[in-house]
């Protein structure tokens, strides 16, 4: 069965610093892998995903994340974090037509 | 990109009314939609698998007879609580399914959300 798992629950960093979110998965084959983020009250708006090809995904907003099969791991990364980056960032795991597994969430505070 | 569009937003109901959210792929064809629900600060649960034309599949510990799932067409997919509780209160959010093929091939679209609180 398919898992995901972010061993955060809430980051902190700071305005300007570097970001990285971890995620690990569990999935029988190939995966599709995605980041999510939420503002509060709000839906959910896809950062980036992974099929297949380049390990290292480029996003929306200057996030980035590489995908190392040997780890199961689809980290997100972000140079320089801005006060707005703010909200809780979901890493999940789908396959081709087929349901999408979210992982419980990491919330990202900023501080100035 | 592909818009899902969810109706209502919020919605505000009395105990041992149903209520019925609706979601609709505004530009693309979905055979497939998801519904999730999303209890406060945590992670989004899958419910259910809503095919066209089908029977939806639901998780395990969904309750079929409390979510009803409807999916009559390959644009619009609904869920009804049926006589909602408190406990029922929360945020759903359905997803959509373009396909393999095209703009967003593979990748799941999300509705805005709607929050259902039960009094």
């Amino acid at each position: 069965a398919q898992s995901v798992t972010q061993p955060d629950i809430h980051i902190t960093v700071s305005e300007g610093a570097s970001l990285e979110l971890r995620c690990n998965y569990s999935y029988g084959a190939t995966p599709y892998l995605f980041w999510y983020v939420q503002s509060p009250g709000q839906g959910l708006q896809l950062l980036l995903k992974y099929f297949s090809g380049d390990t290292l995904v480029q996003g929306i907003k200057g996030f980035e994340a590489e995908f190392k099969r040997s780890q199961s791991s689809f980290n997100l990364r972000k140079p320089s974090v801005h006060w707005s980056d703010a909200a809780e960032y979901f890493c999940a795991v789908g396959a081709r037509g087929f349901k999408t597994i979210f992982g419980a969430g990491t919330r990202l505070f900023v501080k100035a | 990109g592909a818009v899902v569009s969810q109706h209502p937003s919020w919605v505000i109901c009395k105990s041992g009314t149903s209520v019925k959210i609706e979601c609709r792929s505004l530009d693309f064809q979905a055979t497939t939609m998801f519904w999730y629900r999303q209890f406060p600060k945590q992670s989004l649960m899958l419910m259910a698998t809503s095919n066209e034309g089908s029977k939806a599949t639901y998780e395990q510990g969904v309750e079929k007879d409390k979510f009803l799932i409807n999916h009559a067409s390959l644009t619009l997919s609904t869920l009804t609580v049926t006589s909602a509780h408190p406990e029922d209160s929360s945020f759903y959010i359905c997803s959509a399914y373009p396909g393999l093929a095209g703009a967003g091939a593979g990748e799941l679209f999300f509705g805005e959300g709607s929050r259902l609180t039960v009094l």
